[in-house]
Parts: structure tokens; C-alpha cells; sequence
């Protein structure tokens, strides 16, 4: 079973606070992805990675960076917390196969920024 | 680029019911297709997926999809819900390509409700 885990399920962080979101697969997929999810808005894409060290930008990258340093594990990056990024953030990832594309999700992160 | 419809926010259906929820898709190139359940506060799971061969799609939970190319839709069924289908429901799309790295599209989900 492909397992992908994100370091808090809930986190409270004060505007202006540098903010660490962690996630980490266990099945050497190149491929990972960082979304996050508001009511009405469904799944955005913040940044993904398709291999160590290599990053791109999503649909909404403005606010956040992310580091990619070994292949399993994938960090998000909050260098200033504002309220307006208040949301569910979600990991993804999956392997570098042209035969599919089905991703598998972490349980995901409820931030709120105060 | 890829874009997803999903026009019911919001679906509350009898126990025992049938359902359907409704995803239309915008694409150039061709495409695969997926219905994602999020039950609730956890993560997403993959209901079920097109890739290709046979238009009705059968997943797990009872759930089908039926691809439909000419009219650009993907809608999900089940004949008969439990309350345990109470959950929010996304389609997504990604293009074809030998890359392997393309990006799923999302749409804006439906949350199911099961009334007792």
C-alpha cells in the first residue's frame, strides 16, 4: 500500500510566522505535489516536484516555496503566514509513469494562521 | 490546458436511493479521468479512474462512471447510497502525454449527503 504522510494534521501559526509543512511517501515516487483546498475553490495546485531538488509552479505559487531535498520527502514552505492562507493543505505524489496518472493523497494539514 | 465543471455543490439524497453527480470537462488534447472521495477530515482516495477500453468505469464501493467523449462528461452513479457514501466527491482530469509528469485538474466538488 502506497503511503503518503503529512507532519501535522492540525497546526495554529501566528501572521508572520515562517511555517514548515512536511510530507513524506514510502514508494519511490518521483513525482509529488503540494495542493490546497477551500470550500467552493476545490483542489489548487500550490508547487510539484518530479524529482530531488527539481521544483515547478502551480496554479497559485505566490506566498509559499518548497524544498525538495531527498526523493521522499517533499516540504512546503510558508516564509511569512498570512490569514489568507488559512486552508487545508494536501500532499500528493506518484511515479513518473506514462501509463497512469493517479496520485495518492496524505490525510492532509488544517492550518490556521491567527 | 484542462478545466473541470462540476455544477451541483451540493447533492442530499435519500438512504437506498439512486445518485448521480455530474462532471463535464474542457480539453484540447485527449485526456484521463478520475473521481477522488474525501470522507470526512481525511485525505483523498481514489474512487475510480478512466484510462481507456470501456466507457463505464466500475469502482470500488459500488460506484461506476460512464465516459461519455462527445459530449465531454464523466458522471459518477451508484444505484443505491448508504449513508456511508456521505462524503465530498471530485473529478479530475489530466492530459495524455509520454511524460509522465502532468498535472491533475480538478473541479470544485460535490458534497454528497445521505438522508436517513
Amino acid at each position: 500500500d502506497v503511503k503518503v504522510t503529512q507532519s501535522s494534521r492540525y497546526l495554529v501559526k501566528r501572521t508572520g510566522e515562517k511555517v514548515f509543512l512536511e510530507c513524506v511517501q514510502d514508494m519511490d515516487h518521483e513525482n509529488m505535489f503540494w495542493y490546497r483546498q477551500d470550500p467552493g475553490l476545490g483542489l489548487r495546485l500550490i508547487y510539484f516536484s518530479y524529482d530531488v531538488k527539481m521544483k515547478e509552479k502551480g496554479d497559485i505559487p505566490e506566498g509559499y516555496s518548497v524544498s525538495r531535498e531527498k526523493k521522499e520527502r517533499f516540504s512546503l514552505i510558508l516564509e511569512s503566514a498570512s490569514t489568507n492562507q488559512t486552508s487545508m493543505y494536501l500532499c500528493a505524489s506518484n511515479p513518473l509513469a506514462a501509463s497512469s496518472y493517479e496520485q495518492y493523497f496524505g490525510p492532509g494539514t488544517r492550518l490556521t494562521v491567527t | 490546458a484542462q478545466s473541470v465543471t462540476q455544477l451541483d455543490s451540493q447533492v442530499p439524497v435519500f438512504e437506498e436511493a439512486p445518485v448521480e453527480l455530474r462532471c463535464n470537462y474542457s480539453s484540447s488534447v485527449s485526456v484521463y479521468l478520475f473521481w477522488y472521495v474525501q470522507y470526512p477530515n481525511q485525505g483523498l482516495q481514489l474512487l475510480l479512474k478512466y484510462l481507456s477500453g470501456s466507457t463505464l468505469v466500475k469502482g470500488i464501493n459500488g460506484f461506476e462512471a460512464e465516459f461519455n467523449k462527445s459530449q465531454t462528461s464523466f458522471h459518477l452513479r451508484k444505484p443505491s447510497v448508504h449513508i456511508s457514501d456521505t462524503a465530498e466527491y471530485f473529478c479530475a482530469v489530466s492530459a495524455i502525454s509520454n511524460f509522465g509528469n502532468e498535472k491533475l485538474t480538478f473541479g470544485t466538488g460535490t458534497r454528497l449527503t445521505i438522508i436517513p
